[in-house]
């Protein structure tokens, strides 16, 4: 089954830097790499999602990189704001498959 | 419109008693997922419904957790003799359909076994 493993799993930055979470999953076959962001106590947060036949996508200070070929993604945000302080889940989806598989979660600390 | 709900938001109790978890998805969502997220963990998949079609249980830990979904909307995690190691949130989330991505969270359900 699929396995997907997230680094760093805690991660401090300074307010208008850049951050960059890395993914790497298992299943060639998955298709469907999303990123959640999770404030405390809250729910779950989709914030940008990358498909198999796209290489980047971007959405405001918020981009997506995917390599199929080495089987990693990345989340990159720019200029942080204190307000991305939160926790982050990458996660894939295999086509015949319904259900996400999750990585552990990176805790992204802005400091103002 | 309204999300994905939950009941009850906190739920306690005693080792060996058995608790029900109660999802409402999103109205039209044909796709039902149960997930658990342990202190500082990931989210951990438990069990997925799809329309009529027979759940995929491949998540489930034990077999003393089971759910059902009635009517194809609401559904319920039920977790029997519970222990001390199910103590987690349990989070539901819902979609379209398997060929529409985006999965909607629920606020969860936050179970501490004594």
């Amino acid at each position: 089954g699929e396995n997907v493993e997230q680094h760093p799993s805690t991660l401090s930055v300074q307010e208008g830097d850049s951050a960059v979470i890395k993914c790497t999953y298992s299943d060639s076959a998955s298709n469907y790499f999303p990123w959640y962001k999770q404030e405390l106590g809250k729910r779950p947060q989709l914030i940008i999602d990358i498909r198999s036949n796209v290489g980047e996508k971007k959405d405001q200070r918020i981009a997506v990189t995917l390599n199929k070929t080495a089987k990693h993604f990345s989340l990159h945000i720019t200029e942080t704001q204190p307000e991305d302080s939160a926790v982050y889940f990458c996660a894939a989806k295999a086509g015949s498959q319904g259900n996400l598989i999750f990585g552990k979660g990176t805790k992204l600390s802005v400091k103002p | 419109g309204a999300g994905v709900s939950q009941s009850p938001s906190n739920k306690v109790t005693e080792k060996g008693k058995d608790v029900e978890l109660r999802c409402d998805p999103i109205s039209g969502h044909t796709a039902l997922y149960w997930y658990r997220q342990s202190l500082g963990q990931g989210l951990e998949f438990l069990i997925y419904f799809q329309g009529n079609s027979a759940p995929d249980k491949s998540g489930l830990p034990s077999d003393r957790f089971s759910a059902e979904r009635t009517g194809g909307s609401v559904s319920t995690l039920t977790i029997q003799r519970t222990q001390q190691e199910d103590s987690a949130v349990y989070l539901c989330a819902s979609s379209l359909g398997p060929a529409y991505n985006e999965q909607f969270f629920g606020p969860g359900t936050r179970l501490t076994v004594l």
